[in-house]
């Protein structure tokens, strides 16, 4: 059974580019969450999305932006970027109802200049 | 963003030697989860826990879910080589609106053979 994937894996952007992220999420699953990691802050909640609604989302600014497709793949869009958003952005799908655990991809690496 | 607290944040044991891992929170979970990162790849799951008190083993893997949902800890017993990673704690709140994870800091173990 086919994991989380995520595309691409490494990403060099410069400041004020926008940038886009994909991930497929494992067959079956609904639900897909994106969080970002950095060395300061950790494993951060961006937002969460389930049958194509955006049903939770944290605590980032508006240029951070998500969204989901039919097919349960989702993007997530961030603008006018900023060398803070240099971070590995990972994706984690779940069935998405109740509890069931949360398994992630190897993420996206993005690094801004 | 509100975090765990995960203690200790790096161990460096022989080969063979027992570990133990906690992370507490001011606030209560419902289910409590598990995983281990290691460089260039996701966050993969090791444990789920459900249900206050719950005791769970994967393998040479032990993790309880306690009492009070506002803590976890997760032991692995006869460490070998291929333990060495980061260990991250994470709690999920189930909301009827969704579920996000909130993750602790991570304890980054080493294995010396």
């Amino acid at each position: 059974k086919a994991g989380v994937t995520q595309t691409p894996r490494y990403l060099i952007k410069t400041r004020g580019q926008q940038v886009t992220l994909s991930c497929s999420p494992i067959s079956g699953h609904r639900s897909v969450s994106w969080y970002q990691q950095t060395p300061g802050q950790g494993l951060q909640f961006l937002f969460e999305y389930f049958s194509e609604t955006q049903r939770n989302k944290g605590n980032f600014p508006g240029r951070f932006s998500g969204r989901q497709f039919s097919n349960s793949r989702s993007e997530m869009n961030v603008s006018t970027l900023e060398l803070g958003d240099s971070a590995l952005y990972l994706c984690a799908s779940s069935l998405g109802a109740g509890s069931q655990p949360q398994h992630f991809g190897d993420g996206t690496r993005l690094s801004i200049l | 963003g509100q975090q765990l607290n995960q203690s200790p944040q790096s161990m460096f044991i022989q080969e063979g030697e027992d570990v133990s891992m906690n992370c507490t929170s001011s606030s209560i979970f419902n289910t409590w989860l598990w995983y281990k990162q290691e460089p260039g790849e996701g966050p993969v799951l090791l444990i789920a826990l459900y249900k206050a008190g719950e005791l769970t083993s994967n393998g040479r893997l032990t993790a309880q879910f306690g009492i009070t949902r506002k803590d976890s800890f997760l032991n692995i017993s006869a460490s070998i080589p291929s333990d060495v990673g980061i260990y991250f704690c994470a709690g999920q709140l189930r909301e009827t609106s969704g579920s996000r994870l909130t993750f602790g800091e991570g304890t980054q173990l080493t294995v010396n053979p």
